[in-house]
């Protein structure tokens, strides 16, 4: 079955430093991929849709210059956390389809991350 | 995207059948309703879809009222690896907007 990995799965970094997170498909295509972010006992918060060989679409309140988003191939999309604060520590979470097959949308493990 | 109304909690004994309802009144004709969960910590995963049919597969059963206005995800035989929050959303192209999702607690 269709199947997203992420990496890495944790991550702790320092104020001010830039994170990246890679998001891949493994078995199939994906030109469409999206981010997630989750806070602590709350839902799943669309952050922004990853269009293969295109800009990403943020989601109002995201901020485009912070959160870097690639999506260089149709298999791997990248999110950088820019100049990383305490705040923007959470659970990451990416998700894709299959554009072949059109399954239902395929979930990453997510990342951790933690900023000190 | 439509909204979905879950509750926000449920008890579930092991080895019973665990029914979870949602209420999606304002789904529109072409958007499929879609039910992942989440285990602690880890990514959603995908349980199953339809349309206006009942749909089964190896993890649950979907029943899907007549009107389309609700829907009762079933687990047939629950166990403790099922607790969890479980989430109900309604799709007619790409992305899945997550609610606040049920959690199910399942007890020996």
């Amino acid at each position: 079955g269709a199947v997203v990995s992420q990496h890495p799965s944790r991550v702790i970094c320092k104020s001010g430093t830039s994170v990246k997170i890679e998001c891949r498909s493994l078995d199939f295509q994906a030109t469409t991929m999206f981010w997630y972010r989750q806070f602590p006992k709350q839902s799943l918060m669309l952050m922004a849709t990853s269009n293969e060989g295109s800009k990403a679409t943020y989601e109002q309140g995201v901020e485009k210059d912070k959160f870097l988003i690639n999506h260089a191939s149709l298999t791997l999309s990248t999110l950088t956390v820019t100049s990383a604060h305490p705040e923007d520590s959470s659970f990451y979470i990416c998700s894709a389809r299959d554009r072949v097959t059109n399954s239902p949308l395929h979930f990453g493990n997510g990342t951790r991350l933690t900023v000190t | 995207d439509a909204k979905t109304t879950q509750p926000t909690s449920m008890d579930c004994a092991e080895g019973r059948a665990a029914n979870l309802p949602c209420n999606h009144s304002t789904i529109s004709g072409n958007e499929y309703v879609y039910w992942y969960r989440q285990i602690h910590s880890q990514g959603p995963q995908y349980i199953i879809h339809g349309l206006k049919n009942n749909e089964t597969n190896e993890m649950a059963s979907l029943i899907i009222t007549e009107d389309r206005k609700s829907s009762t995800l079933i687990l047939p035989h629950a166990t403790l690896r099922d607790t969890a929050v479980y989430y109900c959303m309604m799709n007619a192209g790409n992305m899945l907007t997550f609610g606040g999702g049920t959690r199910l607690m399942v007890k020996p």
